[in-house]
């Protein structure tokens, strides 16, 4: 089964802190993706890479930017952590191709941002 | 600009009546369509996907969704509803375009309570 794992489940943050979130999936996917959920919002996309050290800003890029070192992890940064940034966090990978096929999920990173 | 619309928050439904859950989209040229679905605490799971061919796909847990070009929908139904399908079901398109790289655009999410 594709796995992807993302390292924290639930965080905790002050203000102007500097928050990473990690993102590892198994199934050597090019394409890694982050979206944030919001209640009524669904799910927006803030960045996503299709290859090593390459990355696109999505609808939301605003406050957050991103890493791609190696395939398999994709990382997702706040530099300086604020209280509208307060949400879930889901990290997804897919094949380069697969604007026919579907994404593979992790389990959420809840951040909360006090 | 690519865009789906859920026009529910909510549908209630008793279990072993039939669900629908509506979805409509907006996307130049022909769309991939998608349906997840997610669980508390939990992150989203595939059900199913329409690519080409048959207007009617069929998914996971018995879920099957309807394409139909000329209404722009793409709503997922069920036969008979079962109370472990209470969970939030999200609908999602995708450009079919060469330059598309796999992201998906999608709509803000119903939630779903099945009542025994």
């Amino acid at each position: 089964d594709v796995k992807v794992t993302q390292s924290s489940r639930y965080l905790v943050k002050r203000t102007g802190e500097k928050v990473f979130l990690e993102c590892v999936q198994d199934m050597d996917h090019e394409n890694m993706f982050w979206y944030r959920q919001d209640p009524g919002l669904g799910l927006r996309l803030i960045y996503f890479s299709y290859d090593v050290k390459m990355k696109e800003k999505g609808d939301i890029p605003e406050g957050y930017s991103v890493s791609r070192e190696k395939k398999e992890r994709f990382s997702l940064i706040l530099e300086s952590a604020s209280t509208n940034q307060t949400s879930m966090y889901l990290c997804a990978s897919s094949f380069r191709l697969a604007n026919t096929g579907e994404l593979f999920f992790g389990e959420g990173s809840r951040l909360t941002v006090l | 600009a690519q865009s789906v619309a859920q026009p529910e928050d909510q549908v209630n439904v008793a279990e072993g009546n039939p669900l629908t859950v509506k979805c409509t989209y907006s996307v130049s040229g022909n769309p991939y369509l998608f349906w997840y679905v997610q669980y508390p605490n939990r992150g989203l799971q595939f059900l199913l996907k329409y690519i080409t061919g048959d207007n009617l796909v069929k998914g996971s847990y018995g879920f099957e969704a309807e394409f139909n070009k000329s209404q722009t929908s793409f709503h997922l139904k069920k036969p008979s509803a079962l109370v472990s399908d209470s969970a939030l079901y999200f609908c999602a398109v995708s450009q079919r375009s060469s330059s598309n790289t796999g992201k998906l655009i999608f709509g803000q999410g119903t939630t779903l309570q099945v009542k025994p």
